[in-house]
């Protein structure tokens, strides 16, 4: 059973800061991982997705990394600022089954 | 390019009452996930739709239930309420990628259930 695991629940940084959330999971087999970003009573925004075949993509300040083997995965975040300020969430495709989800990382971005 | 549209945004039910949720996907996108949202629980998968068959039901009792529709618009019905029911409940839409799998996900704005 897959089992995704976000590490720190939640972190604070000055801002201009670049800083890096974590995702990892137990199964490799994965077809594809994708880090969401969800502001207070709001829904889920996708950032990126990453299929298995590749090892990072970038969007912007933006930057998730694959490591498959190691079951790992990165979002860094490039000189954040106080609007980078919400909860990210990565999600682990294993094939027909539903995304699983981590339990997210709160990022507070102080001005 | 519209996105994935839910209603109600808000809703107040009483315990015993019923509800139904609305889910509008993204053009062409004829996958549609729910999702129920809690401080302690996080994000739990309740099931997703497919050309109007269910793909996969998550660990919910059976007062929780969904369908889709031929335009790809779904509905889920949760019946006798409970006060636990009161959650955050999120839809996505995708496409279906070749492994069969659900492709990027787009999530709506949600729907604020309170059950008192």
């Amino acid at each position: 059973k897959q089992e995704v695991t976000q590490i720190p629940a939640a972190l604070s940084v000055p801002e201009g800061e670049n800083l890096v959330l974590n995702c990892s999971f137990t199964d490799s087999a994965i077809y594809n991982l994708q880090w969401f970003r969800q502001d207070p009573g709001k829904g889920l925004t996708s950032l990126l997705l990453i299929q298995s075949s590749q090892r990072e993509q970038t969007s912007g300040r933006l930057n998730a990394s694959l490591d498959k083997s190691s079951g790992r995965s990165t979002l860094y975040i490039a000189a954040s600022q106080p609007g980078d300020s919400a909860t990210y969430l990565c999600a682990v495709n294993s094939g027909n089954t539903p995304l699983v989800f981590g339990k997210g990382t709160r990022l507070s971005v102080i001005a | 390019k519209a996105g994935v549209t839910q209603t109600p945004r808000y809703l107040i039910k009483t315990r015993g009452q019923q509800v139904t949720l609305s889910c509008s996907p993204i053009s062409g996108h004829r996958s549609v996930s729910w999702y129920q949202q809690t401080p302690g629980q996080g994000l739990q998968f309740l099931f997703e739709y497919f050309s109007e068959t269910q793909r996969n039901k998550g660990n919910f009792p059976g007062r929780f239930s969904g369908r889709q529709f031929s335009n790809s618009r779904s509905e889920m019905n949760v019946s006798t309420l409970e006060l636990g029911d009161s959650a955050l409940y999120l839809c996505a839409s995708s496409q279906l990628q070749g492994f069969g799998g659900t492709g990027e996900l787009f999530f709506g704005e949600g729907s604020r259930l309170t059950v008192l």
